[in-house]
């Protein structure tokens, strides 16, 4: 079964500072990755992708995430975070079938 | 396209009533999923459905719940009877098969909150 794990309940980052949200999946097969970001009261929207290719994905709003195979992780990076990214980001996995599963959510908080 | 368009956007009910929730996914789309999300348990996948078929329901918590999908532009999610546990959000969200560029992307409706008093 495909599993998707975010260790991090909430990163906290200075504006300004470089973000790192952490993500590792497990899946039979090739994965299909994705990251999601939410802001309040608001359905999730998608930021980015890996399906097959280039191990580093460059997304919406300044984000990119690397694909490690060996490390099975795939974690969202932005060299320079804003207050206005502070939302709560999923990570999700899609398996063969076309189930997406998410993970639990990391909550950023940028300060100034 | 106007995207996945969920309704009601907030629902308010006392504890016993039946509460239905409606999803339109977006057209062309052949998989809909039904999300729950929660402060306690994050966002859980509750059903999903391939082409109108469920394909994997075993997210749905208990017999009180029940979705169905009569066509390619319709979705129900049920709750008869309705608890107070049962306050959440819930979102419909709809793809398309994988394997074409961009359409391996899920797309969000807005969610309903609901609230069972």
């Amino acid at each position: 079964a495909q599993s998707v794990a975010q260790p991090e309940d909430q990163v906290n980052v200075a504006e300004g500072n470089p973000l790192t949200v952490k993500c590792t999946y497990s899946v039979s097969g090739n994965p299909y990755l994705f990251w999601y970001v939410q802001y309040p009261n608001r359905g999730l929207q998608f930021l980015l992708k890996y399906i097959t290719g280039d191990n580093l994905v460059k997304g919406s709003y300044g984000f990119e995430a690397e694909f490690n195979k060996s490390q099975t992780s795939f974690h969202l990076k932005k060299p320079s975070a804003l207050v206005s990214d502070s939302a709560l980001y999923f990570c999700a996995v899609r398996d063969s079938w076309g189930k997406f599963q998410f993970g639990a959510g990391t909550q950023v908080v940028v300060t100034p | 396209d106007a995207g996945v368009i969920q309704s009601p956007r907030h629902e308010v009910t006392e504890m016993g009533q039946e509460v239905t929730l409606r999803c339109k996914p977006i057209s062309g789309h052949d998989y809909l999923f039904w999300y729950r999300q929660t402060m306690m348990r994050g966002l859980e996948l509750l059903i999903y459905f391939n082409n109108n078929v469920p394909i994997d329901d075993s997210g749905m918590p208990e017999d009180r719940f029940s979705a169905k999908m009569p066509n390619a532009s319709f979705s129900t999610l049920k709750i008869q009877p309705s608890e107070p546990r049962d306050s959440a959000v819930y979102f419909c969200a709809s793809s398309s098969t994988p394997g074409g560029a961009g359409r391996e992307k899920l797309f969000f409706g807005s969610g309903t909150q609901l609230s069972v008093l």
